[in-house]
């Protein structure tokens, strides 16, 4: 069962590109969650969303309720933002439910 | 400084050698919880306490206990480890169910 699908798995882009992660779910959700987990192996909470966008920095999160699809925008690419990102959903049961998480890494 | 202290960090122990990995929080948070990650797997949720004496079972609990005597901890306990827990562990806690969550710097177990 995989209540939460991402794409793309892994992802390479040149520093400044445009980069966009997706994240479908299947379940009734109360919250879809973004995270970052950079090599090292520590994990931060980006964003928390239940409706519409929210945007920190050149992050930027969307969510559609209908279609059960949120993306994960990052503007002009910085090697540092190489990681992980995992994507998150709440279910309505309390429970968690994780994307198997997508690679990125950006080349200078 | 707020965070979510989780010792040890690393552990390397024997089958059925019963252990307990600490989970820790300074923000008087009421929501914490435990994960697993794995390769190819990703997260999964293992426990999960909506506040003192409140605990529930997340998506893998078969081999865990945990306890939430007291809010700023959330120890997970294995009393008879197996290989198949050898796994990198996480600790999280939250204001409340649904804000937004701070982690700790996890522990990786091995057992053998």
């Amino acid at each position: 069962k995989n209540e939460v699908e991402q794409s793309p798995q892994n992802l390479t882009a040149q520093e400044g590109e445009f980069i966009t992660i997706n994240c479908s779910y299947s379940v009734g959700i109360s919250a879809l969650h973004w995270l970052q987990q950079h090599p090292g192996g520590g994990i931060v909470s980006l964003f928390m969303l239940s409706s519409g966008k929210k945007k920190h920095g050149r992050l930027i999160a969307t969510i559609n309720i209908q279609e059960k699809h949120s993306s994960l925008h990052i503007t002009a690419s910085h090697p540092r933002d190489s990681a992980v990102y995992i994507c998150a959903v709440s279910g309505t049961g309390n429970q968690f439910y994780f994307g198997t998480g997508t690679s990125l890494t950006v080349i200078p | 400084e707020a965070q979510v202290t989780q010792n040890p960090r690393y552990l390397i122990t024997v089958t059925g050698k019963k252990l307990t990995v600490t989970c820790s929080q300074n923000m008087n948070h009421e929501y914490m919880s435990w994960y697993r990650q794995d390769p190819g797997l990703g997260l999964r949720q293992i426990y999960y306490s909506m506040n003192v004496e409140v605990t529930d079972k997340g998506d893998v609990p078969e081999g865990y206990k945990v306890s939430r005597k007291e809010k700023r901890n959330f120890p997970l306990i294995l009393e008879s480890p197996s290989p198949n827990q050898t796994s990198l562990y996480f600790c999280a806690s939250s204001p409340r169910y649904n804000y937004g969550y701070t982690f700790g710097s996890g522990t990786r177990l091995t057992v053998v």
